[in-house]
């Protein structure tokens, strides 16, 4: 099946510093979302990209779809504490018209941030 | 706004016991879907469902497993003779027609098999 390999495992940084992860896959996917999991829920989305080349923000979150289709990448610029969590990329492949929406999950990031 | 609530938040269970999670996905919502995650690694889909029927499942959904939309408004996932790697959180998720592709979760249950 699809693999998504998702770097870096871990980021231990001080507050105020900018965070940069990333996504690539062996495949194509057609759409790349980001979610964000805190301890004991569930993941919450962050930032979807639909299209090759696109670039996104959500405050000081920023997302891009890379222009191969086969990666992205999540920016969160000045963190804060509350940025603290575990960081997923996603992706999805309508190829064909047959998937319903199956999400491939990269293996996280986990984000500390240091007051 | 509207969420998915999944009950239990914990299940506890004994080994070859069959077990039956819960979920009430968002109400306007068409499209179901279950993931696991066991401690520690990333987030695996299981099933999705549309149409009263599943339309994809991974190799993990084996025979143990099967999925029901009994009423309506919930979306159930049972495993009818649980092993020790059944151990993990799963999450429900459900998405509409409008957001595109965009899967909404819930806070999950975590199953602990004994």
């Amino acid at each position: 099946g699809q693999q998504l390999n998702q770097s870096p495992q871990s980021m231990f940084i001080q507050e105020g510093e900018d965070v940069s992860m990333n996504c690539t896959s062996s495949s194509i996917f057609n759409t790349w979302l980001w979610y964000k999991q805190e301890p004991g829920e569930g993941p919450v989305l962050l930032i979807a990209l639909y299209k090759a080349g696109e670039l996104t923000s959500n405050g000081r979150l920023t997302a891009q779809f890379g222009i191969t289709r086969k990666d992205s990448f999540l920016n969160i610029s000045a963190s804060i504490p509350s940025d603290v969590g575990i960081y997923f990329c996603a992706g999805l492949n309508r190829a064909g018209g047959t998937s319903y929406g199956k999400l491939t999950f990269g293996q996280g990031t986990i984000l500390t941030v240091h007051p | 706004e509207p969420e998915v609530t999944q009950t239990p938040s914990h299940q506890v269970t004994q080994m070859g016991q069959e077990v039956i999670l819960r979920c009430v996905p968002i109400s306007n919502h068409l499209y179901f879907y279950w993931y696991r995650q066991i401690l520690g690694q990333k987030v695996e889909f299981l099933v999705s469902f549309y149409n009263n029927e599943i339309s994809e499942k991974s190799e993990i959904f084996d025979d143990q497993f099967s999925v029901e939309r009994p009423d309506g408004s919930n979306f159930t996932l049972k495993i009818r003779s649980t092993k020790l790697e059944d151990s993990a959180m799963y999450f429900c998720a459900s998405r509409g027609t409008v957001a595109k592709n965009i899967q909404y979760f819930g806070a999950g249950t975590r199953l602990s098999v004994l």
